[in-house]
């Protein structure tokens, strides 16, 4: 199976900061990596696909780059809303992978 | 609106058997393939199963192989998972997810959950 880890596990940041969280694979997974927001007792929201690609109705401050085995989300200016878990996963096969999340909270 | 609407979940005693069912409406669920996807309270998501737009092509995380079944009924709009043999590391919150059209494969529509605790 193909290993999905995120760093940090978490951070703190204030509104307005811009955040990275990276996604590493355990193996070439090309641009098969998604990204998902959990905010505290809903559903995961899709947010990046193909690793690159904004899903229709995301904000624009969210982007998502890398191929291969590394693989970045960034968050240009944080939003209040965007105080949540965020995941990445891989697709290139199954089972589908998740990384372990990253909490975003608020410093 | 696109929805899925899980249900089923419940508390049951460890070797028993729960079927979730997923609804979705807004869209014609023949048209796309499905998951499923736990999470234990508090900890990361985790895939479960997919199946194909027929319900001929399945496939399984391992420690739910042989014991976890999930199927559709297209003309009903609705998924399933059939889980035997619950054991209680299955606790968790079900989600069913509807995977994207075309060869990006990414779970675009999510449903709100339902919960399966297993317990003596």
């Amino acid at each position: 199976d193909i290993q999905m880890t995120q760093s940090p596990s978490s951070l703190s940041a204030s509104v307005g900061d811009r955040v990275t969280i990276t996604c590493r694979a355990s193996q070439n997974i090309r641009r098969y990596l998604n990204w998902y927001q959990q905010r505290a007792g809903k559903a995961p929201r899709l947010l990046i696909f193909a690793a690159s690609s904004l899903q229709s109705g995301v904000p624009s401050r969210f982007s998502g780059s890398g191929s291969g085995t590394d693989f970045t989300l960034t968050i240009s200016s944080l939003q209040p809303e965007d105080f949540a878990t965020y995941y990445c996963q891989q697709s290139t096969n199954t089972p589908w992978t998740f990384g372990q999340g990253t909490k975003v909270d608020i410093k | 609106e696109v929805q899925l609407v899980e249900s089923g979940g419940g508390l049951v005693q460890p070797g028993g058997s729960l079927r979730l069912s997923c609804a979705a409406s807004g869209f014609n669920l023949r048209n796309y393939w499905m998951h499923w996807v736990r999470q234990v309270p508090g900890k990361g998501l985790v895939w479960v199963s997919r199946v194909n737009s027929d319900g001929s092509y399945t496939r399984y995380e391992d420690s739910v192989k042989g014991r976890f079944t999930i199927s559709r009924d297209n003309a009903k709009n609705t998924l399933f998972l059939q889980m035997n043999s619950l054991r209680p590391e299955d606790t968790a919150v079900y989600y069913c997810a509807r995977e994207g059209e075309g060869n990006d494969y990414y779970l675009d529509v999510w449903g709100k959950g339902t919960t399966v605790t297993v317990s003596s």
